[in-house]
């Protein structure tokens, strides 16, 4: 079937360490997004892409990056200048043109230890 | 800030009646969408909505749209325990014109809750 995949489900993290959250795709979608989900609050977009081997920054990008190498893939590192790293991540896929829905895969809950 | 805002925050019935939540956005769009999350589950997109569209429909759901008002509304008719999940509203706003792109915004959603 086709979809998104994020992993892991749960990551944590110590003081000064950046974590990496992967994120593939197999629905050949050009557009990918990274969102950031609170307790209680909707999405805030960190970064997208619209094609491989460029992406945009977001909302609240600051203490996070991104890479496009790959279609398939938009791996996200939270480094350690990102204070309050504890969040609901979510991956996002789309065909990349207007009025066309995003798809979501199932999440990476990031914790610090 | 946030682009859309829903209404109410929380929503408890009995099932088998129907649920309306509301959502209020600030500027012109080029779509509004709807998305089911199930606790510690990621989005599933549900009916997109086009802003020369005024209704919508798939299934159970009845989605509205006022862009006078700047205001949606959706309705899930004959809820059954399955519908229990958070509710979001998503305004979409081009990003780049030669991409044809669009960004997202979504609001902090109605969490819905079906009594059997």
């Amino acid at each position: 079937d086709g979809g998104i995949t994020q992993s892991p489900k749960y990551l944590f993290r110590k003081e000064g360490q950046n974590v990496t959250l992967s994120c593939e795709q197999n629905l050949n979608h050009d557009a990918m997004y990274w969102y950031r989900q609170d307790p209680g609050q909707g999405l805030r977009l960190i970064y997208y892409s619209h094609i491989v081997n460029d992406f945009q920054k977001g909302d609240i990008a600051e203490g996070y990056s991104v890479s496009r190498e790959k279609k398939e893939s938009f791996p996200l590192t939270v480094t350690s200048a990102q204070k309050n790293p504890t969040a609901f991540y979510l991956c996002a896929s789309s065909g990349g043109r207007v009025n066309q829905p995003q798809h979501f895969g199932d999440g990476t809950r990031l914790s610090i230890l | 800030s946030q682009q859309g805002e829903e209404d109410p925050q929380a929503l408890s019935i009995q099932e088998g009646e129907n649920a309306t939540m509301n959502c209020s956005y600030k500027t012109s769009i080029n779509n509004l969408q709807w998305y089911r999350q199930n606790s510690g589950r990621g989005l599933v997109h549900l009916i997109l909505i086009r802003s020369n569209e005024r209704e919508k429909h798939s299934g159970r759901l009845r989605v509205t749209l006022d862009t006078s008002k700047k205001s949606s509304s959706l309705l899930i008719t004959a809820s059954r325990a399955a519908d229990t999940a958070s509710y979001f509203c998503a305004t979409a706003l081009s990003l780049l014109s030669n991409f044809g792109n669009e960004k997202l915004t979504f609001g902090t959603g109605t969490r819905l809750t079906i009594i059997p």
